[in-house]
């Protein structure tokens, strides 16, 4: 099956510097990622749509400037989080569609395991 | 994006069959039903998705009536490990960027 991975799994960082996650589907080409947050006990949040090779689409109240995202190529979408501050601190989730199925419609979505982030 | 409503949480026995069912009303007619399966501190897993009548794989079965306004996730003889968040979705994926918009889930409790 498809496999997304996401790098890190977890980390820690201190209060006004930046962090770089990255997604990767393993066997399958993606000209679109998408990027969750997640807070405990809550559900997904979509935050934005990576498009390949043009800018991301994000969500209403999503901070553009403070979550970069870069789609450089068919198989990697990266978010980095500026100048992180403690109420950054969420579970980041990406995902990813298989271009290569004939049938979008059907829209089947493959999740990495997750960034846990913790600003201090 | 057709809003979906599911209960917030159920409880079970191992061995038994857990039946979740999501409704859909305004579910629109090129849409498709998926549910996903989430575990603490770790991203949504594919369970299954269908269209209509019913759909079947080794993990569990999707029940969709004839209107499409619900639809049932069925997971034959639960165990402790299937203790999770179900999220039910509906959507064309079609749609400018095909994104999916997550409900509350339900949060399943499997106990011994």
């Amino acid at each position: 099956g498809a496999v997304v991975s996401q790098h890190p799994s977890w980390v820690i960082c201190k209060s006004g510097t930046s962090v770089k996650i990255e997604c990767r589907s393993l066997d399958f080409q993606a000209t679109t990622m998408f990027w969750y947050r997640q807070f405990p006990k809550q559900s997904l949040m979509l935050m934005a749509t990576s498009n390949e090779g043009s800018k991301a689409t994000y969500e209403q109240g999503v901070e553009k400037d403070k979550f970069l995202i870069n789609h450089a190529s068919l198989t990697l979408s990266t978010l980095t989080v500026t100048s992180a501050h403690p109420e950054d601190s969420s579970f980041y989730i990406c995902s990813a569609r298989d271009t290569g199925v004939p049938n979008l419609a059907k829209n089947i979505q493959y999740f990495g395991a997750g960034t846990r982030l913790s600003v201090l | 994006l057709a809003k979906t409503t599911q209960p917030i949480s159920m409880d079970s026995y191992e061995g038994q069959e857990v039946n979740i069912t999501c409704s859909h009303n305004n579910i629109a007619t090129n849409d498709y039903i998926t549910w996903y399966q989430q575990f603490p501190s770790q991203g949504p897993r594919f369970i299954i998705q269908g269209y209509k009548t019913k759909v079947t794989n080794e993990v569990a079965s999707l029940f969709i009536p004839a209107d499409r306004k619900s639809s049932t996730l069925s997971l034959p003889r639960v165990s402790l490990s299937d203790t999770a968040v179900y999220y039910c979705l509906v959507g064309d994926g079609g749609g400018s960027q095909g994104n999916l918009i997550f409900g509350k889930g339900t949060k399943l409790s499997v106990k011994p």
